[in-house]
């Protein structure tokens, strides 16, 4: 069974430039999350998705970063624009329900 | 809300010993520790878990351990062997056991030494 699957895996941008970050979960797992792990840290929880709808993005800076899962399976990160703080390794996960969490391999976003 | 301390930031074994990794949560209302192991440039997988009715827990080599009074909870590897380098995370949840709410640690590098 394929797992969490990110793209791309790495991206190198210049500030103030728009990035986006595709994840397709785990075939059935209704639950999805999006992290951002800095260098040496722990992941942080920026939103999750249950089916569609978002049921906590309250750590997701709304200014400049925005997410979707349309049709309940796929999501998509964006940041726009970005800021050098920005850099960072941005992880997907899933999970069925509030079982066991599978993270993709991430998607490291370095900004100049 | 929730904050959790991990020790040591750095740990180095020689093969073969054990290795002890130990965090501190703040909310006495956590009740799900898991542990999760990120190799370079991997994703993180979660190795064992430890629910707030249990004090231990132990699958080969690994084990966890909880003191609810305390706040602190321990991962613990035995013999162990080089494949055992990695980045270890801990986490802690109040969400009814779930995973929906949770909340890690910095990490602990671990270099087992041949």
């Amino acid at each position: 069974e394929a797992g969490v699957v990110q793209s791309p895996r790495y991206k190198i941008i210049e500030k103030k430039q728009p990035v986006a970050f595709w994840c397709n979960p785990i075939s059935g797992h209704n639950t999805l999350y999006w992290y951002l792990q800095n260098l040496g840290q722990g992941p942080e929880l920026l939103i999750r998705y249950e089916n569609e709808e978002a049921v906590d993005d309250s750590q997701l800076p709304k200014d400049r970063f925005s997410a979707e899962r349309l049709k309940g399976v796929d999501s998509t990160l964006k940041i726009q624009p970005a800021e050098l703080g920005d850099s960072a390794v941005y992880l997907c996960a899933s999970s069925l329900g509030a079982g066991e969490l599978f993270f993709g391999e991430g998607s490291r976003l370095t900004v100049l | 809300g929730e904050n959790v301390e991990q020790h040591p930031s750095t740990l180095s074994v020689q093969e073969g010993d054990s290795a002890v990794i130990k965090c501190t949560y703040s909310d006495s209302a956590s009740n799900y520790f898991p542990w999760y192991k990120q190799e370079l440039g991997k994703r993180p997988q979660l190795i064992i878990d430890i629910r707030s009715n249990v004090g231990e827990k132990k699958d080969q080599r690994i084990a966890v351990t909880l003191n609810k009074t305390a706040k602190h909870f321990s991962l613990h590897i035995t013999e162990t062997q080089p494949e055992d380098s990695a980045v270890y995370f801990c986490a802690a949840s109040r969400s009814g056991g779930s995973n929906y709410k949770l909340t890690f640690g910095k990490g602990t590098l671990l270099t087992v030494n041949p």
